[in-house]
């Protein structure tokens, strides 16, 4: 049973546009949720993360919005580049137990 | 510093033969994880260790076992390969969960088995 459910699998946005990728999860102990970015050949890294006391959580042109009522968080990539061609992972951990990953979201963005 | 490195990068085995996957790491972290990576399936845990002579099982552990018997080194061994095991395997590695939850991935296996 997967415990973070991620959309979409695949993502097409055009150079300076806006990604936008989806998890959702059902856990409610859930207290720490990562985004991971990861580059062919290379080891997930983490990007961007949120505890639960927090809706929001801007770095740089990286955003999460975090919904807590509704069980959802979303990564928003604004003024996306071709550089950010990447798959990105969600992920949700209890303090004290496992990480949990979303089944991953290839994001290409074109010049 | 290297942060966490993988032995070796790549690796084709027979089904029924048995090899032993090395994770090192000098960042001193407590906690150190054992991950499969499957098309469409994201990263799995297959287990994990939160520290020196201490390991568990994770979401996918069977047809492997581990080993943590230095704090620096996490061995993933498979016994008896099988198609199914054919995969890319990262290990990454942490400090306590709650005092700081990154966990830094190793470049990864990729593990072929016929």
């Amino acid at each position: 049973q997967q415990q973070v459910k991620q959309s979409p699998q695949s993502l097409i946005v055009q150079k300076g546009g806006i990604s936008i990728i989806n998890c959702a999860y059902e856990n409610t102990a859930f207290d720490y949720f990562p985004w991971y970015q990861q580059f062919p050949g290379k080891g997930p890294a983490l990007l961007i993360a949120i505890r639960p006391d927090v809706s929001e959580k801007k770095e740089g042109r990286f955003t999460i919005s975090f919904n807590k009522s509704a069980k959802q968080f979303s990564l928003h990539i604004m003024d996306s580049q071709p550089g950010d061609s990447a798959t990105y992972f969600c992920a949700a951990l209890k303090v004290g137990n496992q990480f949990y990953f979303g089944t991953g979201t290839s994001l290409t963005v074109i010049p | 510093n290297a942060g966490v490195t993988q032995t070796p990068k790549f690796r084709v085995l027979k089904t029924g033969q048995s090899m032993t996957l090395l994770c090192a790491q000098d960042m001193n972290h407590e906690y150190m994880y054992w991950y499969r990576q499957d098309p469409g399936m994201g990263l799995r845990l297959i287990h994990y260790s939160v520290g020196e002579g201490t390991t568990a099982k994770g979401e996918v552990p069977d047809g492997y076992n581990v080993s943590r018997l230095k704090k620096q080194n996490f061995l993933l061994g498979l016994e008896s390969a099988a198609p199914s095991q054919t995969s890319v395997y990262f290990c990454a590695s942490s400090q306590p969960q709650g005092r700081a939850d990154t966990q830094y991935f190793g470049p990864g296996t990729r593990l072929t088995v016929l």
